[in-house]
């Protein structure tokens, strides 16, 4: 199937090490959007990106998290100096529409479970 | 204040029963609305959305948005042992969607 994957699936870093997350989008989608998933809680919103460009990034938690999409389809997301409390799942979702469209459902990535001990 | 509101649950109900998950959201301009399903483990998956006020069925599935109250839920007719999962509801604003904490619902055979 032509879905959204991410790699890796799961990580273990120990803190103050940096970790580097990968999404390939479902081909063709213009919108990609990285968020953090706490146990117990809801999806929480990183940033997106509408083809290349990066649109919002006001949920990135600090300057230690950076993303990128340099051509347009597969996504970076750097975390440097890992923190315990960075241990989450990140999930990548991707969409055919930019996020100006108010239909724009979004397929979600089987996320990467990151351990930072 | 979280921007959208959900029960955590957990929600129980018998097998063949009506569940009713219910969301409020804070942004009085927000348009669009959606239903997701995460089972455990697993990344979300799209039940379906609604735009307009009213309700919305397909299939065993029922969305019903109401603007003025800010306030949308999902109806779950004849509930399975399968649709034991957790549900999240999701309110799309410009550029991001932001979620609730999602309500967990608990089918019994």
């Amino acid at each position: 199937g032509a879905g959204v994957s991410q790699s890796p699936r799961y990580k273990v870093a120990k803190r103050g090490q940096d970790v580097a997350l990968r999404c390939d989008p479902i081909s063709g989608h213009v919108s990609l959007f990285w968020y953090q998933q706490a146990l117990g809680q809801g999806p929480e919103f990183l940033t997106y990106f509408q083809n290349e460009a990066q649109l919002d990034k006001s949920g990135l938690p600090s300057d230690r998290f950076f993303a990128e999409r340099p051509e347009g389809s597969v996504s970076t997301l750097k975390i440097q100096r890992t923190q315990q409390e960075d241990s989450a799942v990140y999930l990548c979702a991707s969409s055919l529409y930019g996020a100006s469209n108010n239909y724009n459902e979004q397929f979600f990535g089987p996320g990467t479970r990151l351990t930072v001990l | 204040q979280k921007e959208v509101e959900q029960n955590s649950g957990p929600l129980s109900v018998p097998e063949g029963a009506i569940a009713s998950l219910n969301c409020t959201y804070s942004d009085r301009g927000s348009q669009s609305f959606f239903w997701y399903r995460q089972y455990s483990g697993k990344s979300p998956e799209l039940i379906m959305f609604i735009y307009s006020n009213g309700d919305k069925e397909d299939g065993r599935f029922t969305a019903q948005l109401n603007k003025a109250s800010q306030y949308v839920s999902l109806l779950i007719r004849d509930s399975q042992p399968s649709d034991s999962a957790t549900y999240l509801c999701a309110v799309n604003g410009w550029e991001k969607s932001t979620f609730g904490d999602g309500t967990t619902l608990t089918v019994k055979p």
